[in-house]
């Protein structure tokens, strides 16, 4: 079955802390793989995919994650949580086959000042 | 010049009426979607249309209906408004298969 899991529910950080948020699927295919973020009150924002190549992918705002095949996980990445950081996170699988995505539960991002 | 729009931002109704949502991407896409919402945040995915054809169709109650003019455009219609309705309704767009997908800023549908 195909689908999705983001473990954490919620995560708090203290600014200037490092984030990773992780991101869990299952995909019978080759996977293409998103992360985006949803602001309160906005619609959700794409911050990276990863499609193929370099496992590693950067993308928005400092944001980065990790293709990591043998385990399945897409798990992204911060060096330094800034305050607007704070929002919901959430991870998506997809493949060249389908115009579906599949999205996970979501994480929700604090930040401690 | 925002890239997925929809109409109205907020929407609030009472039980029984009908109301619509407009979106329009300007993306050049030719694959639209609806999604809901709901408050835990989950993202359900509802209709999809290619080229104005109707390609996803999750089990959704009858009362909704899609119709995309063009495939620039996707709307949803409700019909005998649910308490159960109210959520965030987004609209997306994306270049087909695979491809990523870009998001409206919401409707969020309350009914009272």
């Amino acid at each position: 079955a195909q689908s999705v899991t983001q473990p954490d529910i919620h995560i708090t950080v203290s600014e200037g802390a490092s984030l990773e948020l992780r991101c869990n699927y299952s995909y019978g295919a080759t996977p293409y793989l998103f992360w985006y973020v949803q602001s309160p009150g906005q619609g959700l924002q794409l911050l990276l995919k990863y499609f193929s190549g370099d496992t590693l992918v950067q993308g928005i705002k400092g944001f980065e994650a990790e293709f990591k095949r043998s385990q399945s996980s897409f798990n992204l990445r911060k060096p330094s949580v800034h305050w607007s950081d704070a929002a919901e996170y959430f991870c998506a699988v997809g493949g060249d086959s389908s115009y579906k995505l599949i999205f996970g539960s979501g994480t929700r991002l604090l930040v401690r000042p | 010049d925002t890239a997925v729009s929809q109409t109205p931002k907020y929407l609030v109704t009472q039980m029984g009426n009908d109301k619509s949502i407009k979106c329009e991407q300007n993306l050049g896409h030719d694959t639209m979607y609806w999604y809901k919402q709901d408050s835990k945040k989950f993202l359900k995915i509802m209709f999809s249309y290619n080229n104005k054809e109707l390609i996803i169709n999750e089990t959704v109650p009858n009362r909704f209906s899609p119709k995309s003019p063009d495939k620039a455009h996707l709307n949803l219609h409700i019909n005998s408004l649910e308490l159960g309705d109210s959520a965030v309704y987004f609209c997306a767009s994306s270049g087909g298969k695979g491809y990523e997908q870009y998001f409206g800023p919401g409707t969020r549908l309350t009914v009272t």
